[in-house]
């Protein structure tokens, strides 16, 4: 089953603005994990948020949770060219494997 | 620690040929996946093993694809005969496990012509 469906699908701000990308899902989760990849390479983990949390920060990510709306939520603050990337949020089925959704191209111009 | 290591980091073949790609978990990690993404596309899972075992297989697209994971340590993922829908990036993973997070490697880029 599809889950962690982004949106918007690609993104250009400017650098110094703020991004935000929209993640929703389907089934229910115990938690709800985001990741970038850089030019087409490897998945860098970014944030996890468990099901019983609202809100999470780390440095310049904000993630928030919705599970009555099952969608969560990445704000990215004060970007920089380096956040140039794919972004995708997953969530975890049966055995701990990833299901993501199709990623937001990220582009900041600087 | 040493982090997942994947490699050739990218390949390119021709179509018809055969790819060996390969993957060394973090050290006493039990469970390693491997994941796609091909075309742009969304990220799919592949398999997952434990040690030595496939626990979930039900990503594999087809019978071209052959996983392996020899004594529970490192594991290979081959594609013979490769075809062109297979370009893409491969990625794998490891975990501890349980509530324990997944450590990805770079992945590998694989180009079919």
């Amino acid at each position: 089953s599809q889950q962690g469906e982004e949106d918007p699908q690609a993104l250009s701000i400017q650098e110094g603005e703020n991004a935000t990308m929209n993640c929703s899902y389907k089934t229910s989760i115990n938690n709800l994990q985001w990741y970038r990849q850089n030019s087409g390479r490897g998945l860098v983990h970014l944030i996890l948020i468990r099901s019983n949390e609202r809100e999470k920060h780390s440095g310049r990510l904000r993630v928030t949770l919705d599970t009555s709306k099952k969608s969560s939520s990445l704000l990215i603050t004060a970007s920089r060219a380096a956040d140039t990337a794919s972004y995708f949020c997953a969530t975890t089925e049966y055995g701990n494997k990833l299901v993501f959704g199709a990623g937001t191209i990220l582009r900041v111009k600087s | 620690e040493a982090g997942v290591t994947q490699f050739p980091s990218h390949s390119v073949i021709e179509k018809g040929q055969t790819v060996t790609l390969r993957c060394d978990p973090i050290s006493g990690h039990d469970n390693l996946y491997w994941y796609r993404r091909v075309m742009g596309k969304e990220i799919k899972f592949l398999l997952h093993f434990v040690k030595e075992s496939k626990q979930d297989e039900s990503g594999m697209p087809n019978n071209r694809f052959l996983a392996e994971r020899t004594g529970g340590t490192y594991s290979t993922l081959k594609v013979q005969p490769a075809e062109l829908e297979d370009s893409g990036v491969y990625f794998c993973a490891s975990s501890q496990g349980g509530s324990y997070g997944y450590t990805f490697g770079s992945g590998t880029r694989l180009t079919v012509v």
